[in-house]
Formats: structure tokens, C-alpha cells, sequence
């Protein structure tokens, strides 16, 4: 079945330091979600890729969807320290099913 | 409008036993998920339920079964509880079924510990 990874599993950073998390499927999607859960908490949706090359900004956050729909990446510049959390990737197959990524662990030291 | 609703927070039951959860989705959102959180397995999919009918069913065992009433709202059943049944339940709500990409809303989870 599909198989969603993401890279890194954890990952500490300076406050003011950038972040990158990788997120890689077996097989081609037809849209890919990123979703935050911050410790304690349960998962946020931040946006929605649809398109194959799509690149998508929210302030600080930058989120890529692949040529191939097969991988995506989020990228945070000049972390906070409420970018704490978990950063999950999840996306919906042929099937129509909905995977979701393990996830990125970020600390942000202040 | 209030957000999707998990009942209860958390449960703490023997093994053996069997426990039902309960989910209240966003009004008008006529799907919703069921996803456990373990620490070592992540987020893995349970099912997903549109209008009464399940749509979608990840790679659990037949003791993880679930249901949904025409108010949307759904329930999802363990039975014969086991150790590694120990996690966070989450369910998810979205205003369309699984043929279109919306966001799905979250709800705080039910934390079952299985003694």
C-alpha cells in the first residue's frame, strides 16, 4: 500500500534558524495536506496543495508540492519558538485514502 | 460554530473489556475519520465515514469497527481490549465526502489506556 515518509524525524533548531521537513510518497497523490500539532495538542490543518509545482507562502511558511505529486516540503525561516510541534504531511491516494506521514518533531531552543 | 467534539477525553479500561467512543462532527460536515496516535506508529488511518456508509477502511483488525448516524455523528467500538490498544483516538470532520479535497478539523481526542 501507499507508504508516506518524512525527513527529518527530529529536528532542534536556534530561534532565528530556518527549518526544512521533507515529505516523500510511494506513489503519486492527488493533493497533499500539512498539518501542525503542537505538543499536548491534536493536529491543525496549515494549507492544501493540489496542483503538480505548486508553491504556497503563509508568512513565515513556505509549502512546495513536487512535478510528480510524489513530494512535498515545508519550509519555516527564521523559526519561533511557537513553531514548536509536530509537522505532519498527509495525502490522499488513487484509493482515496487518507495517509498520513510519521512526522517532524521541531524544538526551536530559544 | 463549535468545533468537532470528542467524548470522552479519556478512558481507562482492563483488557478484554470493550469501549465505545464518540465523535460530533462540525455542523454540516457529513464526513469524518477516525485516526489512532501512538507514539511509535504515528498517525494511522482507521476508517472514514460519509453519509452513514463507510467509505474508506485503513489496516486494522475486525475488533476496530464503527458507525455513523444521519446526524453525522459516529462512533467507533473496540473489542476485547488489548495492551497495545493504549493511545489517542482522534477524529477528524469535513464538510465533503473523500472524492474532494477539503482540510479536515480535528477534535481533541479520547486518551484510552488499557490496563
Amino acid at each position: 500500500g501507499q507508504q508516506v515518509m518524512q525527513i527529518p524525524q527530529y529536528q532542534h533548531v536556534q530561534e532565528g534558524e530556518d527549518f526544512t521537513t521533507y515529505c516523500n510518497s510511494s506513489t503519486t497523490l492527488s493533493n497533499i495536506q500539512w498539518y501542525k500539532q503542537r505538543p499536548g495538542g491534536h493536529p491543525v490543518f496549515l494549507i492544501q496543495l493540489v496542483k503538480s509545482g505548486e508553491v504556497k507562502k503563509q508568512k513565515r511558511l513556505t509549502f512546495q508540492f513536487g512535478e510528480a505529486k510524489k513530494n512535498s516540503s515545508l519550509h519555516i525561516t527564521a523559526t519561533q519558538t511557537t513553531d514548536v510541534g509536530t509537522y505532519f504531511c498527509a495525502g490522499r491516494d488513487g484509493g482515496q485514502n487518507f495517509v498520513f506521514g510519521p512526522g517532524t518533531r521541531l524544538s526551536v531552543l530559544p | 460554530k463549535a468545533g468537532v467534539t470528542q467524548t470522552p477525553r479519556y478512558l481507562i479500561k482492563t483488557r478484554g473489556q470493550q469501549v465505545t467512543l464518540s465523535c460530533s462532527p462540525i455542523s454540516g460536515h457529513r464526513s469524518v475519520s477516525w485516526y489512532q496516535q501512538t507514539p511509535g506508529q504515528g498517525l494511522q488511518f482507521l476508517f472514514e465515514y460519509f453519509s452513514e456508509t463507510q467509505r474508506n477502511k485503513g489496516n486494522f483488525p475486525g475488533r476496530f469497527s464503527g458507525r455513523q448516524f444521519s446526524n453525522s455523528r459516529s462512533e467507533m467500538n473496540v473489542s476485547t481490549l488489548e495492551l497495545g490498544d493504549s493511545a489517542l483516538y482522534l477524529c477528524a470532520s469535513s464538510l465533503v465526502g473523500p472524492q474532494m479535497n477539503t482540510e479536515a478539523f480535528f477534535g481533541q481526542g479520547t486518551r484510552l489506556t488499557v490496563v
